[in-house]
């Protein structure tokens, strides 16, 4: 089996500040994915990323860039933090799209 | 855009049977039917994936309509530990790009 390591778990910023969230996958999988789980609510796509250097926009990536490096890390940078966007922000990884997708735990952003 | 539909809540007592409904009719004729759950401060996890019919594993049962466009999540003998919300997915197929899309999901309640 494999693990996917999100860091840090706790992320605090102030509002206006830049931040970014890390994800590692030691599945070997291909594709990488970051998602935004609002309080009570459903997961949404921000970014994905098929192979290393790819990046595709999900339904909210305005707001967020993110960097695929190396296959089995990729990171998301909140541009510009504000207090509506503190969320918990997933991130997983699959063979491919549509196969079975692996989560971590989440990271949660919070905004002073 | 394929989405999917389930009830926002439901409960049950320990040990019944729980069944959870999903709606996608718009399913593209390829792609499969996922489901998956999420208990608090956990990433969601796979419990099962189906295109057509019905399908068995160690921890749920999917059963999809002739039509596909109507699947059912079956767990046997419910315990306090299946308390999650639930998530039926779909892929959504638009131009070039494939996103699997997660609603809001279905919380089940389990009580002793």
């Amino acid at each position: 089996g494999g693990i996917i390591t999100q860091t840090p778990k706790f992320l605090i910023g102030q509002e206006g500040q830049k931040l970014t969230l890390k994800c590692q996958q030691n599945f070997n999988h291909d594709t990488m994915y970051w998602y935004r789980q609002d309080s009570g609510k459903g997961l949404r796509l921000i970014y994905y990323s098929i192979t290393e250097n790819d990046l595709q926009k999900g339904d909210l990536s305005e707001g967020y860039d993110a960097s695929r490096e190396k296959k089995s890390s990729f990171s998301l940078t909140v541009t510009s933090a504000q207090k509506n966007e503190m969320a918990v922000f997933l991130c997983a990884s699959s063979m491919g799209v549509g196969n079975t997708l692996y989560f971590g735990e989440g990271s949660r952003l919070i905004v002073v | 855009l394929a989405k999917t539909t389930q009830p926002p809540s439901m409960e049950a007592y320990e040990g019944q049977e729980v069944n959870v409904s999903c709606s996608h009719t718009n399913i593209a004729t390829s792609e499969y039917i996922y489901w998956y759950r999420q208990v608090p401060h956990q990433g969601p996890q796979f419990i099962i994936q189906g295109y057509k019919d019905y399908v068995v594993n160690e921890v749920a049962s999917l059963f999809i309509s002739a039509d596909r466009k109507l699947s059912t999540l079956s767990l046997p003998w419910v315990s306090l530990r299946d308390a999650a919300v639930y998530y039926c997915i779909v892929t959504d197929i638009t131009g070039n790009t494939r996103k699997l899309i997660f609603g809001l999901g279905t919380t089940l309640q389990v009580q002793p």
